[in-house]
């Protein structure tokens, strides 16, 4: 099983670029969900999505779009890269949201703005 | 922001030592509260996920308990090993999101 997979693992975006950092899972996963984790910071939520066709914002959604139009693919775009989205991103996904089912995570992507 | 606050936020210990950490969380509308074990260089691990006041679950030397009318679970290694290190996180599930705290960094010394 190839699980959660994140790519690219290394990024590094000018200021004010834009990018999409790619998320896929193959254990058919409702829930899936992006966070950054910063030092000093617990995992933050970005974005989740409870099934394909349905998004929301999580803790710091701003500066970032999702989209879920497949059950599997969950891309997260910065739109206009900013140095304050230098962070490590790490997708994640679960069986179903609530109660008994832990994350499965991927490998997570290094992401660098100058 | 619902707060997960976890402590110490770092552990030296000798190995064979035993030892336990504490995850502390606001105990309205709880659902459930995940355990992960976060490797250096990799990616978190889930470890335990309890949901009723009194659960305990343990997996080889590693349990946990909660107790949701208090707001706190609590993370024990029995007989630490090195291969124990790593930073061990817990997060709070209020339905649709997860809210992580800062971890307990553990290092087992040989």
């Amino acid at each position: 099983n190839a699980g959660v997979t994140q790519t690219p693992k290394f990024q590094v975006l000018k200021t004010g670029q834009s990018m999409t950092l790619q998320c896929a899972q193959d254990m058919n996963h409702e829930y899936m969900s992006w966070y950054r984790q910063d030092p000093g910071m617990g995992l933050r939520l970005i974005h989740y999505s409870v099934g394909a066709g349905i998004t929301d914002q999580g803790e710091v959604p701003n500066g970032y779009n999702v989209s879920r139009s497949t059950t599997e693919d969950f891309p997260l775009r910065l739109l206009s890269a900013a140095p304050s989205q230098t962070s490590v991103y790490f997708c994640a996904s679960s069986y179903a949201t609530g109660t008994a089912y832990g994350y499965t995570f991927g490998s997570g992507t290094r992401l660098t703005v100058v | 922001i619902l707060n997960v606050e976890q402590s110490p936020q770092s552990l030296h210990v000798q190995e064979g030592d035993s030892t336990n950490f504490t995850c502390s969380f606001p105990s309205s509308n709880f659902y459930a509260l995940h355990w992960y074990r976060w490797e250096t260089a990799k990616s978190p691990e889930a470890l335990f996920v309890m949901t009723l006041n009194g659960d305990e679950k343990k997996k080889g030397r590693i349990s946990a308990t909660l107790n949701t009318k208090e707001g706190y679970s609590y993370l024990y290694i029995k007989g630490s090993q090195p291969e124990d290190s790593a930073t061990y996180l817990c997060a709070r599930n209020t339905g649709n999101q997860f809210y992580f705290g800062t971890g307990t960094s553990l290092t087992v010394i040989p």
